[in-house]
Formats: structure tokens, C-alpha cells, sequence
């Protein structure tokens, strides 16, 4: 089935530095979703890019798809201490409705 | 507050015991999915319902089973529990069954198996 493949696990940044996280897939994603988990909590959906070489931008959040639309990232400029938590990509499965996740990267952020 | 709500927040049991975890979508919405999350699988999706009828089916054991009803609350059951069941159950909803609509989870059910 189709895996996602999400990097780095882990990232620990100081307050104000960037993040991004990256999702791949060998085969091509459907449509692509990212979630937010904080810690303790449940998934909350952020964003869905759908085209091929879509860009979209929450205030400090930067969500691209990939141009074979393989790969996804998310990038967070100047982190602050309220962006801790896990982010997840998703694939969103085509024509029935199942999100294949990615492990997810976990960010902590030193104030 | 995603207006999803899954009882009970948390539940211990043993192995071999049965055990229902129960849903409640938000408002208006027909679709309702659970997944599991575990630390060696992540998020897994189990199985889908719309409007009382099943729509998609993922990873879902066979001593694992789920229905929607006729008002739309779900019910995830868990039979023969083994250790490794052991994970966190979200529920979620959301108006359609497509992946134009968005995806609002619960805040999940604390499953242990000892």
C-alpha cells in the first residue's frame, strides 16, 4: 500500500530559528494533507494542497507539493514556543477517504 | 473543542476482555472514521462509515469491528485484547466522504491492555 515517509523524527530548534519537515512517497500522492498533534492532544488539520507545485502560506506556515507530486514540506519561519507539537503529513487516499500518515516530526522549541 | 466526542477518555483492561469505544460526531456531519495510534505504527487508519454505511476499511483486525447508527454515533469494538492493542483511538468526523472535506478528530480513547 502506499507508505509516506516523513523527515527528520525529531527536530529541536531555539525560539525564532526555522523548521521544515519533509514527506515522500515513491509513488504519487493523491492529495496531501499536514496536521498539528500537541502534546497529549489529538490531530488538527492545517492545510490540503492538492496541485502539483502548489504553494500555500498560514502566516508563518509555508506548505508546498512537489512538481511529480512525490514530496510535500512544511516550513515554519521564526518558530515560537506555541508551535511545539508533532506535524503530520498525510496522504489523503484517492477516492475513498483513508490517510495514510506519516511517522511525523517532532518539533520542541527552545524559548 | 472539535465538537467530536469519544468516551471514555481512558480504559484499562486485560487481556482476552472485550471492550467499546464510543463517538460522537460533530454536528451535521455523516462521516466518521477511527484510527489508532500506537508508538511503533503511528496513525493508522482502521475504517470508515457514512452515513450509517461502511466506506473505506484499512488496517482493521478481524477481532475488531465497528458500526455506525441510524444517529450517526459510532461504536469501535475490541474483542480477544491482546497487549499490543494497547493505543490511543481517535475517533473523527467530517460532513462528507471525500477528501475535499475536513477531518476533525476527537480527542481520543486511552486504551491499556494488561
Amino acid at each position: 500500500g502506499q507508505q509516506v515517509m516523513q523527515i527528520p523524527q525529531y527536530q529541536h530548534v531555539q525560539e525564532g530559528e526555522d523548521f521544515t519537515t519533509y514527506c515522500n512517497s515513491s509513488t504519487t500522492l493523491s492529495n496531501i494533507q499536514w496536521y498539528k498533534q500537541r502534546p497529549g492532544g489529538h490531530p488538527v488539520f492545517l492545510i490540503q494542497l492538492v496541485k502539483s507545485g502548489e504553494v500555500k502560506k498560514q502566516k508563518r506556515l509555508t506548505f508546498q507539493f512537489g512538481e511529480a507530486k512525490k514530496n510535500s514540506s512544511l516550513h515554519i519561519t521564526a518558530t515560537q514556543t506555541t508551535d511545539v507539537g508533532t506535524y503530520f503529513c498525510a496522504d489523503s487516499g484517492g477516492s475513498n477517504y483513508k490517510l495514510t500518515f506519516g511517522k511525523g516530526t517532532l518539533l520542541t522549541v527552545n524559548p | 473543542d472539535s465538537g467530536v466526542t469519544q468516551t471514555p477518555k481512558h480504559l484499562i483492561t486485560a487481556t482476552g476482555q472485550r471492550v467499546t469505544l464510543r463517538c460522537s460526531p460533530r454536528s451535521g456531519d455523516l462521516s466518521v472514521y477511527w484510527y489508532q495510534q500506537s508508538l511503533d505504527q503511528g496513525l493508522q487508519f482502521l475504517i470508515q462509515y457514512y452515513n450509517g454505511e461502511e466506506r473505506a476499511k484499512g488496517n482493521i483486525l478481524e477481532r475488531f469491528s465497528a458500526q455506525q447508527f441510524p444517529d450517526l454515533h459510532s461504536e469501535l469494538n475490541l474483542s480477544s485484547l491482546e497487549l499490543g492493542d494497547s493505543a490511543l483511538y481517535f475517533c473523527a468526523s467530517s460532513v462528507g466522504w471525500s477528501s475535499g472535506n475536513t477531518i476533525y478528530f476527537g480527542e481520543g480513547s486511552w486504551l491499556t491492555v494488561v
